[in-house]
């Protein structure tokens, strides 16, 4: 079947724009993670979700940061006033339920911000 | 707070060989640890998942042992070939919180 989608592959932006990210999880997986993974930090939690709810935003590095999950299926991750330190590769996983379950991850959208 | 540690950082071996990757944490109260996979640009490939009641699963040449008290982890790899060279990253779930938390993962190349 068919995997974890993302959207778009690549996003190169200026400084100070806000900048969309999509995701589409495995039809049928009820939790949805996203993750950044930037040069030197490594691969660091951001949001999950349960449904369409967010019980954890704790890795939402600042307020500029947000997403949200609509119809139980796809999410987006908004990053507001871009900042160079936000470049990286956003990945996104889902499983089909929350705890006991394996993780499988999208191909990621890698942001340059200039 | 969980922290993951992968050793070695790197490691190049030639074709044929057997090898072993380390992953270490630092809080044993986990619920589940995960192998991935990561080819150059690419997403995470989910290798093996193991529950923390169980001490090894098995794929392929590839086998992940399980010591939860000790708090390691060990990927096996079989017969490697040159296809294998990718980042093996490392990751697991404690019972604090739904994320996965990361190890800085190893960097395996598999020389014809």
């Amino acid at each position: 079947g068919a995997g974890v989608s993302q959207s778009p592959s690549n996003k190169v932006t200026e400084k100070g724009k806000d900048v969309e990210l999509r995701c589409d999880p495995i039809s049928g997986h009820t939790a949805l993670y996203w993750y950044r993974q930037s040069l030197g930090q490594g691969l660091e939690f951001l949001i999950y979700f349960q449904g369409n709810s967010a019980p954890d935003k704790s890795g939402l590095p600042s307020d500029r940061f947000s997403a949200e999950r609509t119809g139980g299926s796809v999410s987006t991750l908004t990053i507001q006033r871009t900042q160079q330190e936000d470049s990286a590769v956003y990945l996104c996983a889902s499983s089909r339920v929350i705890t006991y379950n394996e993780q499988f991850f999208g191909p990621g959208t890698r942001l340059t911000v200039l | 707070k969980q922290e993951v540690t992968q050793i070695p950082a790197a490691l190049s071996v030639p074709e044929g060989e057997n090898l072993v990757l380390n992953c270490s944490f630092t809080d044993s109260a986990i619920y589940n640890l995960q192998w991935f996979r990561q080819d150059p640009g690419k997403g995470l490939t989910s290798l093996l998942l193991i529950q923390s009641s169980q001490r090894e699963q098995t794929s392929g040449r590839l086998n992940a042992s399980l010591d939860k008290s000790s708090g390691r982890s060990t990927l096996y790899i079989a017969a490697s070939q040159p296809g294998d060279s990718a980042t093996y990253l490392c990751a697991v779930k404690d019972n604090r919180a739904e994320k996965l938390v990361f190890g800085k993962g190893t960097k395996l190349t598999v020389n014809p």
